[in-house]
């Protein structure tokens, strides 16, 4: 079984439409992230958590929303979903460590297409 | 704003050829990973480097960081059709967990 698992894998909604995005991991890690993944502009970090009570902001999280419900889970939403949300969404876990270089490790993404 | 930059964006070669590929910044970084993506799945990472200078080999694959530690490179001696796929750089700053990931390199392998 997958360590990092995203449901959906694919979701293709209209705009205004609220949609949630789900990550469950089973490696144990504190931190879990969610990035957006746009061709030529690499992986952009939107939220991110450290632990069950700690929500922080990434570069792009304009439009975007987070809940660490539990330690292995943690949901990505959008409120009103407009078209340049369309994205391949990454969700990733790692350590805790005592250096930031901890490796991460990623689900297999979510192909979002809004209408 | 795209702190780092990756060259070429773009890579398609023939089995055998060797290649090198850039990942450039204006920031220093406190250490540097290089991830490969293949479609259909996340980035795994490939390697970590953190000191100034540092090579790190693996198979075909050679991995350097920049001196300034602001820069780094991957080198691929004989490429085959498995090392197809988008190479990603990541800089980590300190102990803040976080990565800024490069806008990557895809890399197509033909026979």
């Amino acid at each position: 079984d997958a360590d990092v698992t995203q449901t959906p894998r694919n979701r293709i909604t209209k705009t205004g439409k609220r949609i949630m995005l789900e990550c469950s991991q089973t490696k144990g890690h504190d931190r879990m992230y969610w990035y957006r993944q746009d061709p030529g502009l690499g992986l952009r970090l939107i939220y991110y958590s450290f632990d069950v009570k700690d929500i922080n902001k990434g570069e792009i999280s304009d439009g975007y929303s987070v809940s660490r419900q539990a330690q292995a889970k943690f949901s990505l939403s959008l409120e009103s979903a407009i078209p340049n949300q369309t994205a391949l969404y990454f969700c990733a876990t790692s350590d805790r460590g005592t250096r930031g270089d901890n490796e991460q490790f990623f689900g297999p993404g979510t192909r979002l297409t809004v209408l | 704003t795209q702190l780092l930059e990756q060259s070429p964006q773009f890579l398609s070669i023939q089995e055998g050829e060797n290649l090198t590929v850039y990942c450039n910044s204006s920031s220093v970084f406190s250490s540097l990973q290089w991830y490969r993506q293949e479609p259909g799945e996340g980035p795994v990472l490939l390697v970590t480097v953190v000191t100034g200078g540092e090579v790190k080999k693996l198979k075909r694959l050679t991995f350097q960081f920049g001196d300034a530690r602001k820069d780094s490179s991957l080198h691929i001696t004989a490429a085959q059709p498995g090392d197809t796929g988008l190479y990603l750089c990541a800089g980590a700053r300190g102990t803040a967990s976080k990565l800024t990931f490069g806008t990557g390199t895809r890399l197509q392998v033909t026979l």
